[in-house]
């Protein structure tokens, strides 16, 4: 049972425009949202959170946003670069499953030049 | 310093090796974890530990043996593996668990992993 789901493995944009992942989550629980980018053969880096008091959080060109009631989360990066291109990672916690992000499985982002 | 380092980058051993695999962070955060990876996978949970205590342990197999010798440091020693278990192994480490502290609780901090092949 897949309680966070991301459901486009694969995404690709144009240089400059807007790159909008998905992640969609079925647990009532989770209060805390993490979106992670991941190069090969390298750890995940963290890029942004989100916590489930607020709808938007923004850095830079990074912005998440969250929709309690879909259970649906989203990053959007504007404008994309090409050294963007990597696998993007949502996750997910809650106070009730202390210490255990839940992760999705992953959107391959491309970003072509 | 803002950063985990894992050791070895690489390691590859037979099934009745005896290996350690090494994490230390120096950003005073008091949990630590160790996940495993497997190709085109999300990162697993394997162990948690709060304040040098094992907190979470995922039915993780005996062959498999954490240990946090102090706060900047976690191992998983590894013995009698099998083949299946190679794979990337993530160390990270966060504030703490619990999320009492009101903080980005949860906000995890990677390390690069050590590369297990098991032969």
């Amino acid at each position: 049972d897949q309680q966070v789901k991301q459901n486009s493995p694969s995404l690709s944009v144009q240089e400059g425009r807007i790159s909008i992942l998905n992640c969609d989550y079925t647990n009532s629980m989770f209060d805390y949202f993490l979106w992670y980018k991941k190069y090969p053969a390298e750890g995940p880096t963290f890029l942004i959170s989100i916590s489930s008091i607020k709808d938007k959080n923004e850095d830079g060109r990074f912005t998440v946003f969250l929709n309690k009631s879909a259970k649906h989360l989203s990053l959007h990066i504007v404008p994309s670069q090409p050294g963007d291109s990597a696998v993007y990672f949502c996750a997910a916690s809650g106070s009730s499953n202390t210490g255990k992000l839940i992760f999705g499985q992953g959107t391959t982002l491309q970003v072509k030049p | 310093d803002t950063e985990v380092t894992q050791t070895p980058k690489h390691l590859v051993m037979g099934m009745t090796n005896k290996k350690s695999l090494k994490c230390e962070q120096h950003m005073g955060h008091r949990a630590m974890y160790w996940y495993k990876q497997k190709a085109k996978k999300p990162p697993e949970l394997m162990f948690v530990y709060s304040y040098e205590k094992l907190s979470i342990n995922e039915s993780v197999p005996s062959r498999f043996s954490p240990e946090c010798p102090n706060s900047s440091l976690l191992n998983l020693h590894l013995h009698a593996l099998q083949p299946e278990d190679s794979a990337l192994y993530l160390c990270a480490s966060s504030q703490e668990s619990s999320g009492l502290a009101g903080l980005s609780y949860n906000e995890q901090f990677f390390g690069p992993g050590t590369r297990l092949t098991v032969l």
